[in-house]
């Protein structure tokens, strides 16, 4: 069955540097983009941004960038996200999840890892 | 930047019907995708492309699509669908995606 492992809690200081891991199993890791979605307390999803792990390029959210990076290890499985020039704004869960695209040309996220807490704080 | 706008909030007496929209140009040539966010849980894929259910999710869950306007139904609502919902879609001049705004469903 596929699952997403997100890596542990993490507490941080304003203007620091965090990277979050997402393991998969249950499926050819190559085959499907990865996007990377976080949730302020209280507050909607945000969308920030997607791997295409075969290919190794990336898409971001305008308004993350230059401030985050996403990449992968196709050795693992894992991919892996980074925010930099943290900013107590940047206190959320974020998650991976998984990119579906079907034989129609329709886009979904089908399955999402478990969350990472990440606070910022002085 | 697109934008996805949804209302804010909307409630449902139990075993009637509501409409969540979800407004913004990325709808006139893609789907929506509807994602339900129940408290301390991730999201789950509700609705996708032209109406479709992943397996496990109740048929009285549909959606439509009209012009900029994307909509999810839920037909004879459950209290177990007491939720946040989502729609998302992708900007197709950028390959970004975008979350809409969310609702807030409350079934009385």
């Amino acid at each position: 069955q596929v699952q997403l492992v997100q890596s542990g809690a993490e507490v941080k200081k304003p203007g620091a540097s965090v990277k979050v891991s997402c393991k998969a199993s249950g499926y050819t890791f190559i085959s499907y983009y990865m996007h990377w979605v976080r949730q302020a307390p209280g507050e909607g999803l945000e969308w920030m941004g997607i791997i295409n792990p075969s290919a190794d390029s990336t898409t971001y959210a305008q308004r993350f960038q230059g401030r985050v990076t996403v990449t992968r290890d196709t050795s693992t499985s894992t991919v892996y996200m980074e925010l930099s020039s943290l900013r107590s704004e940047d206190t959320a869960i974020y998650y991976c999840a998984r990119n579906c695209y079907d034989s129609s040309g329709y886009y979904c996220i089908d399955y999402w890892g478990q969350g990472t807490l990440v606070t910022v704080s002085s | 930047s697109s934008e996805l706008t949804q209302d804010p909030a909307v409630s449902v007496a139990l075993g009637q019907t509501v409409r969540i929209t979800c407004q913004g140009d990325n709808l006139r040539s893609d789907y929506a995708s509807w994602y339900q966010q129940k408290p301390g849980q991730a999201p789950v894929l509700v609705i996708y492309g032209k109406n479709i259910r992943p397996s496990g999710i109740p048929d009285r869950f549909s959606g439509s699509s009209s012009g900029n306007t994307g909509s999810l139904t839920i037909t004879g609502a459950q209290a177990e669908d007491e939720a946040d919902y989502y729609c998302n879609s992708r900007d197709s001049s950028t390959n970004a995606f975008v979350f809409g705004t969310g609702t807030k469903v409350t079934v009385l």
